[in-house]
């Protein structure tokens, strides 16, 4: 089944503790993207990967960092999280941005405390 | 001003109701216009996608584009409690894509 797969589904952690989201696609899609989910604003969009070694930062980057290694993985990682990036994190691929929709995974709940 | 612009809701209609749920833009350069549905606890998954103005129409469901006023549309039909769930509208051109916030939609049974 194609599938863009995240995890953990849910994740609670405390301030300054490092943390990393792990996302997966099995369509063999080049473009991977991060977005956050927040009420009322919507998803934003924190990072993006064209291809391998390709990444970009999106609309809200800081405080995020991200690798695409291989082609079908693509990590979100928090060096330092705090309670402003508490919130529902979505990975996305496709097979190339602006000309295809996205496919999302089933989101990660972070809370920061 | 947002980029897009969506009304949240909730909007709460009885089954078999023709829903109608929008979107305005201000980036006159958007080319691909789509809906995504989410249900609680899930991703979004692709409902429609469209390219330029124009109508187009997937069983019970129409989607609208007016790029002349920056504004989306899409219709339900005869809608099912089955369609509640919250619609995001998003465009994009190159590498650029915006989402709207969501309008959370419910069909009473």
């Amino acid at each position: 089944e194609a599938q863009v797969t995240q995890n953990p589904r849910y994740l609670i952690t405390v301030t300054g503790k490092k943390l990393t989201v792990t996302c997966s696609q099995n369509m063999n899609h080049e473009y991977m993207s991060w977005y956050r989910q927040d009420p009322g604003l919507g998803l934003r969009q924190i990072y993006y990967s064209m291809n391998v070694e390709v990444t970009d930062k999106g609309d809200v980057p800081e405080g995020y960092k991200v690798s695409r290694k291989e082609k079908r993985n693509f990590p979100l990682i928090l060096e330092s999280p705090s309670p402003n990036q508490t919130s529902l994190y979505f990975c996305a691929s496709s097979p190339g941005i602006g000309t295809s929709p996205l496919h999302f995974g089933n989101g990660t709940r972070l809370t920061v405390t | 001003q947002k980029e897009v612009e969506q009304d949240p809701g909730p909007l709460s209609v009885p089954e078999g109701a023709i829903v109608s749920l929008n979107c305005t833009y201000s980036n006159s350069a958007f080319q691909y216009f789509m809906w995504y549905r989410q249900y609680s606890r899930k991703g979004p998954e692709l409902l429609m996608y469209t390219y330029s103005s124009g109508n187009k129409e997937d069983g019970r469901f129409t989607a609208q584009v007016d790029k002349s006023s920056k504004y989306i549309s899409l219709f339900i039909r005869d809608s099912q409690p089955s369609d509640s769930a919250t619609y995001l509208c998003a465009m994009s051109v190159g590498t650029e894509m915006r989402f709207g916030a969501g309008t959370r939609l419910t069909v009473k049974p």
